[in-house]
């Protein structure tokens, strides 16, 4: 496609309930990346993935977050018993190169909400 | 760990004032330099960067950044602002050194009274 794609771009949830956030890139970027965006508290890295590999999870606030991304494309990120405090925008942007030494693109995000 | 500073969360201006919001980063080795904004409603884009060369890089819709290494700094300008610069702008850092992340400022909101 032109940009990055995400879905849902809203979703609500209760807490304790599993969510799934899609990421579609920018065709031909191997590299992919998921933020998270709160109020007031910028971007905050949560995983960085070259083809359908992760060198960088770093970011992932607890093992109730996970990602996978298959065929160097999509990616999925999961939080598993979500909690009040996952409310936030979760941002997926793609690049050519490596997101030190390249121009990111951004999706429109997906503003998750944990009543 | 490499952090980013902006001084202001939110600036405030006329129309055909001038602008410069501040970003500092705390990394000693060399660095590629970022600046995002987000208008409302609308994704991320990037306003300019700079890798290396002259540190008086010039972006999109007449912004310009300039880098300052012994500051550790990169201020962006713009000599008179417009009703349309009203977005969020957002510092970034990046390790040249392969690595693969950003580390991003918190944002500062400007807002661009007609």
């Amino acid at each position: 496609g032109a940009g990055v794609s995400q879905s849902p771009s809203n979703k609500v949830t209760e807490k304790g309930k599993d969510v799934e956030l899609r990421c579609d890139p920018i065709s031909g970027h191997t590299a992919l990346y998921w933020y998270r965006q709160s109020l007031g508290q910028g971007l905050e890295f949560l995983i960085y993935f070259q083809g359908n590999s992760a060198p960088d999870k770093s970011g992932l606030p607890s093992d109730r977050f996970s990602a996978e991304r298959t065929g160097g494309s999509v990616s999925t990120l999961t939080i598993q018993r979500t909690q009040q405090e996952d409310s936030a925008v979760y941002l997926c942007a793609s690049s050519v190169g490596l997101a030190g030494e390249d121009e990111q693109f951004f999706g429109p995000g997906t503003r998750l909400t944990v009543l | 760990a490499q952090s980013v500073s902006q001084h202001n969360h939110h600036v405030i201006l006329s129309e055909a004032a001038s602008l410069e919001l501040g970003c500092n980063y705390s990394y000693g080795g060399t660095v590629n330099l970022f600046w995002y904004v987000q208008y409302p409603g609308q994704h991320l884009q990037l306003l300019l960067k700079y890798f290396s060369g002259d540190p008086l890089v010039k972006g999109i819709k007449g912004f310009e950044a300039e880098f300052i290494k012994s500051k550790f700094s990169f201020n962006l300008r713009k000599p008179s602002v417009q009703w349309s610069d009203t977005a969020e702008y957002f510092c970034a850092v990046g390790m040249n050194s392969g690595y693969s992340t950003l580390t991003f400022g918190k944002g500062t909101m400007l807002l661009v009274s007609p």
